[in-house]
C-alpha cells in the first residue's frame, strides 16, 4: 500500500526559533499533498493544499509568511514553522494523493510541536 | 455552514455488538466523495470505508459499511462486531467535485468511540 512517512514525529522547540517537519510519499509519486493541523480531540483543519513545482495554496486565516510550505519533489514536501510560538504548538498532519488515484488520501502518522 | 456534521461527540458500544456513527454532509456539488477514517490514539489517520456519490450501492469493506441515504445527505459508519480495538476518533470527511479537481478533504467534528469489553 501507499506509505507515508513524516519527520520528526515529534519536536519540542523554544519560542521564537523555526522548525522544519518532512512529509515524504515513500513508494508513489504524489504530485499533490495537504498539511493539516490538529488540537487535542478536535477535528484536522487544513491548513494548505501543496503542489509539485508550483506554490502552495493556503487556506483562509492561515498565515503564509507563518507556515512556509515547500514541494520540491513528487515525494517530498516540507512544512516550516517561522518564530515558533507556544500558540503553534499542536499536531501537525500531512497526507499525500496519488497521481491520478481516486479514493483517497495517504496520511503521514504526524509530528507532535510543542513550542516552549 | 457546518459542511460536515458529526452530531455524537462519544459513543460506548458494548464488545461484539454492532455500532452506527452518524454524518450529515452540505453540499451543492452533484460530484463528491464521501469518506470515513479512524485515528486511534497514536495519532494515524486510517483510510476505512469510501463511497462516491454517483456510487448506487452502499459500500463495504469487511466490518465497515456505510449507509448512504442520498437525499438526506446521510452517510452513516456502521461497525459490525465491535472489537476492542476499534476505540478510537473516527472522523467523516467529504471531497467536493471530481476526484481529479484538488481533492481537498473538508472533515467533521469527530466521534470519539469506546468499545466496552
Amino acid at each position: 500500500g501507499a506509505v507515508v512517512s513524516q519527520h520528526p514525529s515529534w519536536v519540542i522547540c523554544k519560542s521564537g526559533t523555526s522548525v522544519k517537519i518532512e512529509c515524504r510519499s515513500l513508494d508513489f509519486q504524489a504530485t499533490t499533498m495537504f498539511w493539516y493541523r490538529q488540537f487535542p480531540k478536535k477535528s484536522l483543519m487544513l491548513m494548505a493544499t501543496s503542489n509539485e513545482g508550483s506554490k502552495a495554496t493556503y487556506e483562509q486565516g492561515v498565515e503564509k509568511d507563518k507556515f512556509l510550505i515547500n514541494h520540491a519533489s513528487l515525494t517530498l514536501s516540507t512544512l516550516t514553522v517561522t518564530s515558533a510560538h507556544p500558540e503553534d504548538s499542536s499536531f501537525y498532519i500531512c497526507s499525500a494523493r496519488l497521481a491520478g488515484h481516486y479514493n483517497e488520501q495517504f496520511f503521514g502518522p504526524g509530528t507532535r510541536l510543542t513550542v516552549l | 455552514a457546518q459542511k460536515i456534521t458529526q452530531t455524537q461527540p462519544g459513543m460506548f458500544v458494548q464488545e461484539k455488538e454492532a455500532v452506527t456513527l452518524d454524518c450529515t454532509y452540505d453540499t451543492s456539488d452533484p460530484s463528491y466523495g464521501l469518506f470515513w477514517y479512524k485515528q486511534p490514539s497514536s495519532g494515524e489517520m486510517i483510510f476505512l470505508i469510501y463511497q462516491g456519490s454517483y456510487d448506487q450501492q452502499n459500500a463495504t469493506e469487511g466490518r465497515y459499511s456505510l449507509n448512504f441515504q442520498k437525499a438526506r445527505k446521510s452517510a452513516n459508519l456502521v461497525i459490525s462486531a465491535s472489537q476492542l480495538g476499534d476505540s478510537a476518533m473516527y472522523f467523516c470527511a467529504m471531497r467536493e467535485g471530481e476526484y481529479n479537481q484538488g481533492g481537498k478533504l473538508i472533515f467533521g467534528q469527530g466521534t470519539e468511540l469506546s468499545v466496552k469489553p
